[in-house]
């Protein structure tokens, strides 16, 4: 079966700009997760999204957002982007929330964004 | 959020069994130990997971102490391709707050 799907897989935006990246699950899963890795603090949890509601959000600021549609497809954003949100976006899906369901944690191979 | 610490290197010699070690020591009762890992410029990769008792899967075997407070992921032989970064990861009540920290970095020599 298709594994995690994360497009763009590279974007290059100007400081101030606003991005929008895309992440489709794999099928059948309804969890959505996204983290931000970059080198000096590697993995970073942004939110967590099922059955298009937000369950979670790690601590980041309100310039990073995210939506989850019936699909369970989704999208993060990103507004009046810093040079310091230049980074790894992954995302992960899993067959649901709960915790018996984590072991079925997929990755993307992630939207490598420059800030420039 | 319960914290796991690891080392942050490790090496290992092709086709010899390799032993990465897990600290969690204010782990609850109710939380499960993931590991996961990273190759280069590929998203993490589930690698195994367990409660209490020892678990065995294709990719690997998952050690846990009695206590709970340490684990062990157990390679059995090394290949060039488990060249990765390793994850050792606490899940709380819920499943939420998938913290990653710093990692593994095991390096696998011919």
């Amino acid at each position: 079966k298709a594994g995690v799907t994360q497009t763009p897989r590279y974007l290059i935006k100007t400081r101030g700009q606003q991005v929008t990246l895309s992440c489709s699950p794999i099928s059948g899963h309804r969890s959505v997760s996204w983290y931000q890795q970059t080198p000096g603090q590697g993995l970073q949890f942004l939110f967590e999204y099922f059955s298009e509601t937000q369950r979670n959000k790690g601590n980041f600021p309100g310039r990073f957002s995210g939506r989850q549609f019936s699909n369970s497809r989704s999208e993060m954003n990103v507004s009046t982007l810093e040079l310091g949100d230049s980074a790894l976006y992954l995302c992960a899906s899993s067959p649901g929330p709960d915790r018996e369901e984590r072991y079925g944690y997929t990755f993307g191979s992630g939207t490598r964004l420059t800030v420039v | 959020d319960a914290k796991t610490t690891q080392p942050n290197s490790m090496e290992s010699n092709e086709e010899e069994p390799v032993h990465l070690p897990c600290n969690h020591s204010t782990i609850s009762g109710t939380d499960y130990i993931h590991w996961y890992r990273q190759l280069p410029s590929q998203g993490p990769e589930y690698v195994i997971h367990g409660l209490t008792s020892n678990v065995n899967n294709r990719m690997a075997s998952l050690a846990i102490a009695e206590d709970r407070k340490s684990s062990t992921l157990i390679l059995h032989r090394a290949t060039l391709r488990d060249a990765a970064v390793y994850y050792c990861i606490l899940s709380d009540n819920y499943g939420q707050n998938f913290v990653f920290g710093p990692g593994t970095r095991l390096s696998v020599l011919p």
